[in-house]
């Protein structure tokens, strides 16, 4: 069984551009959630979305903002680029949302990202 | 504000002894704890979860404590091997409303542990 696919493992850019990475979840699994991972914030929930409904969503600006597919895959899309974006982002997927053992969820490699 | 803090940024032991991993909280409505393992370059992955009804669960050499009236839970490694070595996030969730879904996992900003052969 394939694992959690993000694309593309890498990208730089610079300030003021746009970006959009891509998730594709484990075959089956509804639920997404997207991560920011920094080094002085940890890991921070960005959103999640649940059969192409944002379902939860984090402390992060409206610069930041995602979407699924009906097939379950998810991007996610940041505007407008500051350095502190600079992060490694993740995404997870899992069956559900709606019971604990659900939330055993199953992170892609992630995308890092580099704002010059 | 930070809900999960792991307080040690990293820690070191010596193969085979035991390791301990510690997590506090401060939301008293989480019930749902979770531990992951993220080695460099890829995604974090699933080890161990608690209830909150229950204080204590192992599979293998890992066994998570959790004390509810401290707001604390413990990681366990033992005996601890030099694969071992990664960062460990702790997790925590809290279910939304009486009969809600499960909240989405909060992370502490985790712990590097080092198993030196």
């Amino acid at each position: 069984k394939a694992g959690v696919t993000q694309t593309p493992r890498y990208l730089i850019k610079t300030r003021g551009q746009q970006v959009t990475l891509s998730c594709s979840p484990i075959s089956g699994h509804r639920s997404v959630s997207w991560y920011q991972q920094t080094p002085g914030q940890g890991l921070q929930f960005l959103f999640e979305y649940f059969s192409e409904t944002q379902r939860n969503k984090g402390n992060f600006p409206g610069r930041f903002s995602g979407r699924q597919f009906s097939n379950s895959r998810s991007e996610m899309n940041v505007s407008t680029l500051e350095l502190g974006d600079s992060a490694l982002y993740l995404c997870a997927s899992s069956w559900s949302s709606g019971s604990p053992s659900y939330n055993e969820q199953f992170f892609g490699p992630g995308t890092r990202l580099t704002v010059l | 504000d930070q809900q999960v803090k792991q307080n040690s940024p990293s820690l070191s032991v010596q193969e085979g002894r035991i390791s301990i991993l510690n997590c506090d909280y401060t939301n008293s409505m989480f019930d749902y704890f979770l531990w992951y393992k993220k080695y460099p370059a890829e995604g974090p992955t699933f080890l161990i979860s608690i209830s909150s009804i229950k204080d204590k669960n192992e599979d293998g050499r890992f066994t998570v404590f959790l004390n509810k009236s401290a707001k604390h839970l413990s990681l366990h490694i033992v005996p601890s091997q030099p694969g071992d070595s990664a960062v460990y996030f702790c997790a925590a969730s809290a279910r939304i409303g009486l009969r809600g879904s499960q909240g989405n996992l909060i992370f502490g900003k985790g712990t590097k542990l080092s198993v030196k052969p």
